[in-house]
């Protein structure tokens, strides 16, 4: 199963509203990651935040990270169209390279 | 520009034969990995190697081998197609570095075992 949870797994918005995706983890991490998917396309990096950060910006993105919760949550702030595609939170464990993947949340940002 | 490329990008074929797909890049990474993506079910790993001649078993495994015999390829074969590995299949890289932990993807492989 996978380490990573989110919710919601569908939500939908209108153009400039600001969504949140949330994801939960089980195990002690080094770091979380934040990807996005368009369509038949494959994933590609958003953002990082490591273990010892509590929160971090990317231009319109907000990561942040509750590790006495093991939670992340991922906030867009003016939604465009072009936000529209999957969202996957990836978990790097303290011992471990490869990345533990959420079952992500599908945003539709309607215009 | 570096980059990671899978092939074919779509396959279909028969229960019972054996499959390889193609993962290759030119990032240099000692890291790649083999990832499965069924709808429901997120990303799971299947294979990961972090280096040539080093591979390792993910929470997918069975029904799969890889090879690393060099830095830039890292090949999934199946050995005996069943029709439950009917998927899209992703293939990353990433850096060793403990603070370079992002994961490069290529475009994906639709998968069809009939």
């Amino acid at each position: 199963s996978q380490q990573g949870e989110e919710d919601p797994q569908a939500l939908s918005i209108q153009e400039g509203e600001n969504a949140t995706m949330n994801c939960s983890y089980k195990t002690s991490i080094n770091n979380l990651q934040w990807y996005r998917q368009n369509s038949g396309r494959g994933l590609v990096h958003l953002i990082l935040i490591r273990s010892n950060e509590r929160e971090k910006h990317s231009g319109r993105l907000r990561v942040t990270l509750d590790t006495s919760k093991k939670s992340s949550s991922l906030l867009i702030t003016a939604s465009r169209a072009a936000d529209t595609a999957s969202y996957f939170c990836a978990s790097r464990g303290s011992s471990a390279r490869q990345l533990t993947f959420g079952s992500g949340t599908q945003l539709t940002v309607l215009p | 520009d570096a980059e990671i490329t899978q092939s074919p990008r779509h396959k279909i074929t028969e229960t019972g034969r054996q499959v390889t797909l193609a993962c290759h890049q030119t990032w240099n990474h000692n890291n790649m990995f083999w990832y499965r993506q069924d709808l429901g079910h997120g990303l799971r790993l299947i294979h990961y190697s972090y280096g040539v001649q080093d591979t390792n078993k993910g929470e997918v495994s069975d029904g799969y081998s890889v090879s690393r015999s060099n830095t830039e390829d890292l090949p999934l074969t199946l050995e005996s197609a069943a029709s439950s590995q009917t998927s899209v299949y992703f293939c990353a890289s990433s850096e060793s570095n403990t603070y370079r932990t992002e994961a490069f993807f290529g475009q994906g492989t639709r998968l069809t075992v009939v």
